[in-house]
């Protein structure tokens, strides 16, 4: 079976500071790795996924994130927020994609921005 | 493209009664998701339909949750009867048969239970 931990519920950063999320994983077969993004009262969005080659994945607004082996790692990063990066980050395992996907999420965390 | 789309959006019930929300999914995307999210903690899957079969439905309550996908396509899922533990927004989520496809999240059904 596999599971993410992310630890810590709520992160706050100062506009134009770098954000970090972190997230760690356990999967007995090599994992595909997913970040997603909930803003208030809206389903989730995909901000990026690691599958296979690069471990540098870029995505969406800026985001990227590294898959390390070797300390069952994915965490997130931009080097500069912005306001409107305020939302909830959920960190994703599954042992496939596509269509036989089946996706364990961790708890999340709130990401606030100050001005 | 238009996206996944979920009704209703909100609903307040009281505990014993009962309840169903409807997903439709993006056009032609043969696979669909329920979702519970409780307050605080990631989604939890709930059952996977590929085409209107069941792929998994492990994680599903089912003294009291049900869910079909007749023709394929539209889905209900039904909590009789509700528990105050019911409380959650139900997400839906669908994606297609190809390669690396991603899944796409609907808006949600917050449901309270009093």
């Amino acid at each position: 079976a596999q599971s993410v931990t992310q630890l810590g519920s709520h992160v706050s950063v100062s506009e134009g500071a770098l954000v970090l999320l972190r997230c760690n994983y356990s999967s007995s077969v090599p994992p595909y790795l997913f970040w997603y993004v909930q803003y208030p009262n809206q389903g989730l969005q995909l901000l990026l996924k690691y599958t296979t080659g690069a471990t540098l994945v870029k995505g969406i607004n800026g985001f990227e994130a590294e898959f390390k082996k070797s300390e069952t790692s994915f965490h997130l990063t931009k080097p500069s927020a912005h306001m409107s990066d305020a939302a909830e980050y959920f960190c994703a395992v599954s042992l496939d994609t596509g269509a036989n996907s089946k996706l364990t999420f961790g708890k999340g965390i709130t990401l606030s921005v100050r001005p | 493209e238009a996206g996944v789309a979920q009704s209703p959006r909100y609903k307040i019930i009281e505990k014993r009664q009962s309840v169903a929300f409807w997903c439709n999914p993006i056009s032609g995307h043969a696979t669909l998701y329920w979702y519970q999210q409780i307050l605080g903690q990631g989604p939890k899957l709930l059952i996977q339909f590929q085409n209107n079969g069941v792929v998994d439905d492990s994680q599903l309550p089912k003294d009291r949750f049900s869910a079909e996908r007749l023709k394929g396509v539209d889905s209900t899922l039904k909590i009789q009867p509700a528990k105050l533990e019911d409380s959650a927004v139900y997400l839906c989520a669908s994606n297609s048969l190809a390669g690396e496809s991603e899944q796409f999240f609907g808006p949600g059904t917050r449901l309270t239970v009093l």
